[in-house]
C-alpha cells in the first residue's frame, strides 16, 4: 500500500514568520493530496488540497506544492498567528483509501 | 447542517465487551469511512463505504465491522473489545471517493481496560 512520511514532527516559529511541513508518498498512482488542520480535542478540518493534474494551490496565507516526479508535497504557511498552531497532517488518496502522515505539531510563538 | 455527528463522545469498555459506535452525516454523502487515531501514527483507516450496502476494509480492519443501511449512517463494532483497540475514533464523509476533500466528526475517545 500506500506509505506517507511527514517532516517534521514539530515546529516552531515566531509569529509572523513561514512555515513549511514537508511529505513524501511511494505509490505514483496517488493523485490527490489534502492537508487537514485539527485542534486539540477535535476531527481534522480540511485546509487547502491539491490534485496530482496541478503543481501549486494558493489560499490566501496557505499554499501547497506538489513535485510528482519527486512524489513530495509541501504545505507553506506564511505570516504565521497564534491561531495556526495546531497539528496538520498531510495525506495521499490512493484507489479508495486516504493514507496520513503522521502529523506535524505546529507552535506560532507571540 | 449538523455535518458529521459521532456518539457517543467517551467511553470505557471491559476487554471482551462488544460495543457500537455511531455516525450519522446529512450532506448526503456516499463515501464514508472509519478511522482510528494514536500517539505518533496519524490516523488508519479501519473501513470505508462507497455508498449504501457497499463496505469495504481498510488499513486496520481487524477486530472491527461495518455496515451500510442507509446513505446517513455508518455505524462501527467492535465484536469483542481489546486494550489494543484504546484509541480515539473519527467518522469522515466525502461526497464522493476521487479528489473530494473529507468531513470529519469530533471523535470518540474509547478507553479499554
Amino acid at each position: 500500500g500506500e506509505n506517507v512520511e511527514q517532516h517534521p514532527s514539530t515546529l516552531s516559529v515566531q509569529e509572523g514568520d513561514s512555515a513549511v511541513i514537508k511529505c513524501t508518498y511511494s505509490d505514483s498512482a496517488s493523485n490527490y493530496f489534502p492537508w487537514y488542520k485539527q485542534e486539540l480535542g477535535k476531527g481534522p478540518q480540511l485546509i487547502i488540497d491539491i490534485r496530482s493534474n496541478v503543481g501549486e494551490k494558493k489560499d490566501q496565507r496557505i499554499a501547497v506544492t506538489l513535485n510528482k516526479t519527486a512524489k513530495h508535497f509541501s504545505l507553506h504557511i506564511t505570516e504565521t498567528q497564534p491561531e495556526d498552531s495546531a497539528v496538520y497532517f498531510c495525506a495521499a488518496q490512493a484507489g479508495n483509501q486516504f493514507y496520513f502522515g503522521t502529523g506535524t505539531s505546529l507552535t506560532v510563538i507571540p | 447542517n449538523a455535518g458529521v455527528t459521532q456518539t457517543p463522545k467517551f467511553q470505557v469498555l471491559k476487554t471482551g465487551q462488544s460495543m457500537t459506535l455511531q455516525c450519522a452525516q446529512d450532506m448526503n454523502h456516499e463515501y464514508m469511512s472509519w478511522y482510528r487515531q494514536d500517539p505518533g501514527m496519524g490516523l488508519r483507516l479501519i473501513h470505508y463505504s462507497v455508498g449504501a450496502g457497499i463496505t469495504d476494509q481498510g488499513e486496520v480492519p481487524n477486530g472491527y465491522n461495518v455496515s451500510r443501511s442507509t446513505t446517513e449512517d455508518f455505524p462501527l463494532r467492535l465484536l469483542s473489545a481489546a486494550p489494543s483497540q484504546t484509541s480515539v475514533y473519527f467518522c469522515a464523509s466525502s461526497y464522493s471517493m476521487v479528489g473530494q476533500g473529507t468531513f470529519f466528526g469530533p471523535g470518540t475517545r474509547l478507553t479499554v481496560t
